[in-house]
């Protein structure tokens, strides 16, 4: 079953502006991650937040977690054109055997 | 030196035919995975197995068997491919505990 929903599903902003992605899932968490796919290739982790933390930072990336409304944010700063990508939340939800449920994911264009 | 390594990349095939697509990953992982992307890039789980053992069965027609001879190893078969079986399939692997997967590059699967 699908588990989040992603906010907005597409984006395009100027190169050097902030992007924010958002995402609701449904149940109870162990953590949050996101992940970012480039055309044509695989999925890249580039975070993890787990559900007793409410912000964690990694280079450009501010990820936030909020577990009273379900809800997190991929903050990305100062983009860059090779930020250009589809980006995915994924749940790993309480007993579920650490099985990743994906969402539905935003498309971010950077225009140079 | 990749982490993850799926073949073959690309696989067209007729209505019908049976088909393998093989994964294997060389980061000492214990639970591997097998995901579908769709063509509106939907992710759902079909699979995952901990230690060559099944852990995870989502509703997948019995005609997809996965089969893990080692826990570095985890291959899909596909029977009797149908249309609707097209989309991208990606194996995946992680470490319990740790979180974030470790995907390949995906096999991208046509039936016609």
């Amino acid at each position: 079953s699908q588990q989040g929903e992603e906010d907005p599903q597409a984006l395009s902003i100027q190169e050097g502006e902030n992007a924010t992605m958002n995402c609701s899932y449904k149940t109870s968490i162990n953590n949050l991650q996101w992940y970012r796919q480039n055309s044509g290739r695989g999925l890249v982790h580039l975070i993890l937040i787990r559900s007793n933390e409410r912000e964690k930072h990694s280079g450009r990336l501010r990820v936030t977690l909020d577990t009273s409304k379900k809800s997190s944010s991929l903050l990305i700063t100062a983009s860059r054109a090779a930020d250009t990508a589809s980006y995915f939340c994924a749940t790993d939800e309480t007993g579920g055997n650490e099985k990743l449920t994906f969402g539905t994911g935003t498309r971010l264009t950077i225009i140079p | 030196d990749t982490a993850v390594s799926q073949t073959p990349k690309y696989l067209v095939t007729q209505m019908g035919n049976d088909k393998s697509i093989k994964c294997e990953q060389n980061l000492g992982h214990d639970t591997m995975y097998w995901y579908k992307q769709d063509s509106k890039k939907f992710l759902k789980i079909m699979f995952s197995y901990n230690n060559k053992e099944l852990i995870i069965n989502e509703t997948v027609p019995n005609r997809f068997s996965p089969k893990s001879p080692d826990k570095a190893h985890l291959n899909l078969h596909i029977n009797s491919l149908e249309l609707g079986d097209s989309a991208v399939y990606f194996c995946a692997s992680s470490q319990v505990g740790r979180g974030g997967y470790t995907f390949g590059s995906g096999t991208r699967l046509t039936v016609v």
